[in-house]
């Protein structure tokens, strides 16, 4: 197995387009979740999902954030309308059900919003 | 919410011992987790400790007082390539997704 792998690696977009993210988890893995993670921050939670449910999401994440895990393998995250906030590195991770307390990072992609 | 705290950055030699310590403070606590990021790089798993003690894994060593709301992560023998960011997180609630503290920038020099 190859690992968690995210597509793009990077993505420079104007303010205001519309972006998404694709992330393959760990095949095994039923397990997926999205991180958002600033210079000198430690990655923030966005969202979870459990084979195709989406079981939780921050309070934090505006409405312009949306998930979907369709199959319950790939996930996709889509950013509306996006700001010069939104410019991070994403991650997405995988775990198994056994395993859970194990998260496996892919490398993320960066966004950057001019 | 959850607050984690850790220092911002530490320094060591070769060789030395390093102890990076974190303090939290949750409700429902599910679990102290340590990870490791270089540089441009995502974070990779160390530890979770969800008992009270000492766990050992090789060089690295993770330690939880539930009862202080503190961990610690111990690295021996510590080598060039240790120089990371290391992240200590937490979990709560009915969900074993951590929280993550803004991490400790671990520099090793000769």
């Amino acid at each position: 197995d190859t690992g968690v792998s995210q597509d793009p690696r990077h993505k420079i977009t104007k303010r205001g387009q519309n972006v998404t993210f694709r992330c393959d988890p760990i095949s095994e893995h039923n397990r997926l979740y999205w991180y958002r993670q600033t210079l000198g921050q430690g990655p923030e939670f966005l969202t979870y999902f459990q084979n195709e449910a989406q079981l939780e999401k921050s309070r934090l994440l505006s409405d312009r954030f949306s998930a979907e895990r369709p199959k319950g393998s790939f996930s996709t995250l889509e950013i509306q309308r996006t700001e010069q906030g939104d410019s991070a590195m994403y991650l997405c991770a995988s775990s198994s059900s056994t395993g859970y307390y194990e998260q496996y990072f892919g490398p993320g992609t960066r966004l950057t919003v001019t | 919410g959850q607050n984690i705290d850790q220092p911002t950055e530490m320094t060591a030699t070769e060789g030395a011992i390093v102890q990076i310590n974190c303090t939290y403070q949750t409700s429902g606590f599910n679990g102290l987790f340590w990870y490791q990021q270089h540089a441009g790089e995502a974070p990779t798993f160390l530890s979770y400790n969800v008992l009270d003690g000492l766990e050992e894994k090789g060089r690295f060593s993770s330690f939880l007082s539930r009862s202080k709301g503190y961990s610690y992560l111990l690295l021996k023998e510590l080598q060039m390539k240790d120089s990371a960011s290391y992240l200590c997180a937490a979990a709560s609630g009915g969900s074993y997704i951590p929280t993550f503290g803004r991490g400790t920038s671990l520099i090793v020099h000769p």
